[in-house]
């Protein structure tokens, strides 16, 4: 069964700094993999798809990589701004297997 | 592109009361939906995959007598909470994919629905 580690758990960082989140997952067979973010009470919003026969992609500021023999993929958020404060979550295939997410504070 | 809507997104009702929830895929066909729970401050539970013309998949856990899920069409599922209780207050969060255009499609979803039971 497909089991989602997102770390950090928590993060608060002054706005304008670089991150990187990181998601690992115990099933390698995965086929390709979502970025989301969620706002307190909200949905959630895709913000990257890395298809299968990629191995990065970018919108932006936001640059996801997968590495699927390593089962692990890492959000990089350039440039921080406050409105990028959310709960950021990955997950992978039709049936996604949430972790707990990584909590984004991004001080003004 | 494609999206993904639920209704109501909030609902107040009494003990005893069964809630219907809808997911409509708005500009594309879903054979397959799924269902999701949220508490208030974790994460998104998987609570059964909703499949077009057959039974519910239900995750190991969930009541199917409870929560049960009907998808009679390819742009509509619903959830039906029976017989709700105040621990069945949550957010409840639906998703799909247009399959239809291929594997490598994003996993839409909608923007959920509150659920309170006093």
């Amino acid at each position: 069964k497909q089991e989602v580690t997102q770390i950090p758990a928590a993060l608060s960082v002054p706005e304008g700094e670089n991150l990187v989140l990181n998601c690992s997952f115990t099933d390698s067979a995965i086929y390709n993999l979502q970025w989301f973010r969620q706002d307190p009470g909200k949905g959630l919003t895709s913000l990257l798809l890395i298809q299968s026969s990629q191995r990065e992609q970018t919108s932006g500021r936001l640059n996801a990589s997968l590495d699927k023999s390593s089962g692990r993929s890492t959000l990089y958020i350039a440039a921080s701004q406050p409105g990028d404060s959310a709960t950021y979550l990955c997950g992978g295939d039709d049936k996604i297997i949430f972790g707990k997410g990584t909590r984004l504070h991004i001080l003004p | 592109g494609a999206v993904v809507s639920q209704h109501p997104s909030w609902v107040i009702c009494k003990s005893g009361t069964s809630v219907k929830i809808e997911c409509r895929s708005l500009d594309f066909q879903a054979t397959t939906m799924f269902w999701y729970r949220q508490f208030p401050k974790q994460s998104l539970m998987l609570m059964a995959t909703s499949n077009e013309g057959s039974k519910a998949t239900y995750e190991q856990g969930v009541e199917k007598d409870k929560f049960l899920i009907n998808h009679a069409s390819l742009t509509l599922s619903t959830l039906t909470v029976t017989s709700a209780h105040p621990e069945d207050s949550s957010f409840y969060i639906c998703s799909a994919r247009d399959r239809v255009r291929g594997n490598d499609q994003p996993q839409h979803f909608g923007d959920g629905t509150r659920l309170s039971i006093l």
